[in-house]
C-alpha cells in the first residue's frame, strides 16, 4: 500500500464549477501537507501549504487538513481553464530529512 | 521569486552514454533533490543533499550517481544510460528552516535512451 493514495482522474468540469480533489495517507507522523500545481511538460509549482490541521484559503483555492481522517482536500471554486493541470498532493513528517512524500497527482480539465 | 534552472529541456542519449543532468539554484537553499517522474508512479526521489559535498540515498539510487561541488549547483550522473532511465528528471531546492518540507522545482528534463 503506498503511503499516499491520490485518485489519477481525469476530472473534467465545466468552467465556474467548484472542484474538490483529496488525497489520504497511512502514516500519522506527517504534519506538514502541501498542493502543487504541474502544467503539462514543465515542474511542479508549490500552491498551497498547510501545517497540521486545519483550513487555509488563498483566493479561489482551500486547503483543508483533516488529520484523525487521514484525508486532504484543495478545493478550487469558480475554476477557469486555466486551471487545467496535473495537482499533486504532498506531505512531510516533522524531522530534518526534509523529505516529501508525494500522491501521483490527479488530472483536472476545465471545460470552457 | 525562487529561480531554479535545469541545463537541459530535452535530451537524447544512446544506451550505455554517461549522461549528465545539471541544476542550479539562485536561492541560497541548503537542500536540494533530484526526482524522475513517471505515469502512475508519481515523482520518486532518486538523491537529495542538505549541503555542500553532503548526499543521501533517495528511494531509487540505483543507476544514478550525484554530485555537489558548490551550494547553488546539484548534478545528476547516469553512469551508463539505459532504456529504463528514459523518464522526466526534475531537480528541486528547499531551505533549512521556514516552512518546512517545501520545495521548488526546476522545469524539468526530458531524457529519452534509445
Amino acid at each position: 500500500q503506498k503511503e499516499v493514495e491520490q485518485d489519477p482522474g481525469p476530472l473534467s468540469v465545466p468552467e465556474g464549477a467548484i472542484v474538490s480533489l483529496n488525497c489520504t495517507y497511512s502514516n500519522s507522523a506527517f504534519q506538514y501537507f502541501m498542493w502543487y500545481r504541474q502544467y503539462s511538460r514543465k515542474g511542479p509549482e508549490l500552491l498551497m501549504y498547510t501545517y497540521s490541521s486545519g483550513n487555509k484559503e488563498d483566493g479561489r483555492f482551500t486547503a483543508q487538513v483533516d488529520k484523525s481522517s487521514k484525508y486532504i482536500s484543495l478545493f478550487i471554486r469558480d475554476s477557469q481553464p486555466s486551471d487545467s493541470a496535473t495537482y499533486l498532493c504532498a506531505m512531510t513528517k516533522m524531522d530534518s530529512s526534509y523529505k516529501l512524500i508525494f500522491g501521483s497527482g490527479t488530472r483536472l480539465l476545465v471545460r470552457p | 521569486d525562487v529561480k531554479v534552472t535545469q541545463s537541459s529541456r530535452y535530451l537524447v542519449k544512446r544506451t550505455g552514454e554517461k549522461v549528465f543532468l545539471e541544476c542550479v539554484q539562485d536561492m541560497d537553499h541548503e537542500n536540494m533533490f533530484w526526482y524522475r517522474q513517471d505515469p502512475g508512479l508519481g515523482l520518486r526521489l532518486i538523491y537529495f543533499s542538505y549541503d555542500v559535498k553532503m548526499k543521501e540515498k533517495g528511494d531509487i539510487p540505483e543507476g544514478y550517481s550525484v554530485s555537489r561541488e558548490k551550494k547553488e549547483r546539484f548534478s545528476l550522473i547516469l553512469e551508463s544510460a539505459s532504456t529504463n532511465q528514459t523518464s522526466m528528471y526534475l531537480c528541486a531546492s528547499s531551505p533549512t528552516g521556514g516552512e518546512s518540507g517545501t520545495q521548488y522545482f526546476g522545469p524539468g528534463t526530458r531524457l529519452l535512451v534509445l
